[in-house]
């Protein structure tokens, strides 16, 4: 089976550009949730989809948005980047959603780089 | 507690000691805690789920253990191998996934 993959693993931009990152869950999974990692932060919660719905925001500005298409795959958007951006943005699959006892895949990340 | 808390931040121990750490959270509205190993290059990779008060759970050498009621979780190590080296990164679940910034673990042959 295959794992959850992401899209770009890579990305440099400037301040005020904006960005799309893609994921895509493991086969069968509806729950596809968005983290992300500064140094010295742990794992920021940013938003969980589930069934094209999101069902749970974190405390991030409205910059940050997503969404979930009807085959899961779930895409996250940053408009006007700012340098404090620069992260690591990770997103993770379940079979179902974030208040059940699913563990959570993570995909290998896009590291995001704001100049 | 308001947020996940886990110490230490950092542990350096040689390759056949045992060792623990420890992740707090807060005991309301908690479903589940979860125990990921995060190596480095590597995707977080889960390592258990724990839901009951008094939960323990075991992989090869890991071990955990859950007290929901105060609140607390112990990870522990049994005779620490180098590949055993990685951040390893709670989370409680409270509808949504809350993580700690993780302990550091170097274990040196």
């Amino acid at each position: 089976k295959a794992g959850v993959t992401q899209t770009p693993r890579y990305l440099i931009k400037t301040r005020g550009q904006q960005v799309t990152l893609s994921c895509s869950p493991i086969s069968g999974h509806r729950s596809v949730s968005w983290y992300q990692q500064t140094p010295g932060q742990g794992l920021q919660f940013l938003f969980e989809y589930f069934s094209e719905t999101q069902r749970n925001k974190g405390n991030f500005p409205g910059r940050f948005s997503g969404r979930q298409f009807s085959n899961s795959r779930s895409e996250m958007n940053v408009s006007t980047l700012e340098l404090g951006d620069s992260a690591l943005y990770l997103c993770a699959s379940s079979l179902t959603t974030g208040s059940s006892y699913n563990e959570q895949f993570f995909g290998p990340g896009t590291r995001l780089t704001v100049l | 507690i308001l947020n996940v808390e886990q110490s230490p931040q950092s542990l350096h121990v040689q390759e056949g000691d045992s060792t623990n750490f420890t992740c707090s959270f807060p005991s309301s509205n908690f479903y589940a805690l979860h125990w990921y190993r995060w190596e480095t290059a590597k995707s977080p990779e889960a390592l258990f789920v724990m839901t009951l008060n008094g939960d323990e759970k075991k992989k090869g050498r890991i071990s955990a253990t859950l007290n929901t009621k105060e609140g607390y979780s112990y990870l522990y190590i049994k005779g620490s191998q180098p590949e055993d080296s990685a951040t390893y990164l709670c989370a409680s679940n409270t509808d949504k996934l809350i993580f700690g910034t993780g302990t550091r673990l170097q274990v040196f042959p």
